[in-house]
């Protein structure tokens, strides 16, 4: 069975960093790329962007381009999301998702639970 | 980066009703647009790929259709299970991605 598992729920403070992972069990954990979606409270879907464990490989959305870092460890099947110095407006769910590593393909079939974090002085 | 607009932003419908979302892209995306599902504190759930693929698993009554611009996911009879919030994304040569803002089908 595929699953991706997130780290629970963080509360931090602004300017504090902040790193969530994403755990990847039942597949090939290098074959697909790991993405990162942002929901703030109450609204949308935003795509924050991806990694493929296999190579490293990552794309951003300009939106979030140097507001934060994606990175894998494929030792141990798990990507993460990091921040080096949280804003109150950083507060969301955030989502990993799956999607496979071919051509037309940039969907994200199977979805993590979220990670709710909250940043607050 | 590539638009996405969805319309409309909430639509109120009753069990049986066929139900239509339009997604319009800013740009050319060619067939590259899913579309999802989420349910209030759930993550989303695929239900179409490459503009009309139907995801393993989901209900016949999704579809599909659209290329270029312009895209429509439908229900062809609403289900009570069916009242969420549907949102299209698009992904481009380069695996970057973006969302449309949501359409929330409410009961009326």
């Amino acid at each position: 069975e595929v699953q991706l598992v997130q780290s629970g729920a963080e509360v931090k403070k602004p300017g504090e960093s902040l790193k969530i992972s994403c755990k990847g069990s039942g597949y090939s954990f290098t074959s697909y790329w790991i993405g990162w979606v942002r929901q703030m409270p109450g609204k949308g879907l935003e795509w924050m962007g991806i990694i493929y464990p296999g190579d490293s490989d990552t794309r951003y959305s300009p939106s979030f381009q140097g507001q934060v870092t994606i990175s894998a460890d494929k030792s141990i099947s798990t990507a993460y999301l990091q921040w080096s110095s949280l804003k109150a407006s950083d507060t969301a769910m955030y989502y990993c998702a799956r999607q496979l590593a071919v051509a037309g393909r940039g969907d994200f079939d199977y979805w993590g639970q979220g990670t709710l974090v909250t940043v607050s002085s | 980066d590539i638009q996405m607009t969805q319309s409309p932003s909430t639509l109120s419908a009753s069990v049986g009703d066929r139900v239509t979302i339009t997604c319009r892209a800013s740009q050319s995306i060619s067939s590259w647009l899913a579309w999802y599902q989420q349910k209030p504190g759930k993550a989303p759930k695929l239900l179409i790929y490459k503009a009309s693929s139907l995801e393993s698993g989901v209900p016949s009554r999704f579809s599909g259709s659209g290329s270029g611009t312009e895209f429509t996911l439908t229900i062809s009879s609403l289900q009570p299970d069916d009242f969420a919030t549907y949102y299209c994304q698009q992904y481009n040569s380069y695996r970057r991605g973006t969302f449309g803002q949501g359409t929330k089908v409410e009961i009326k």
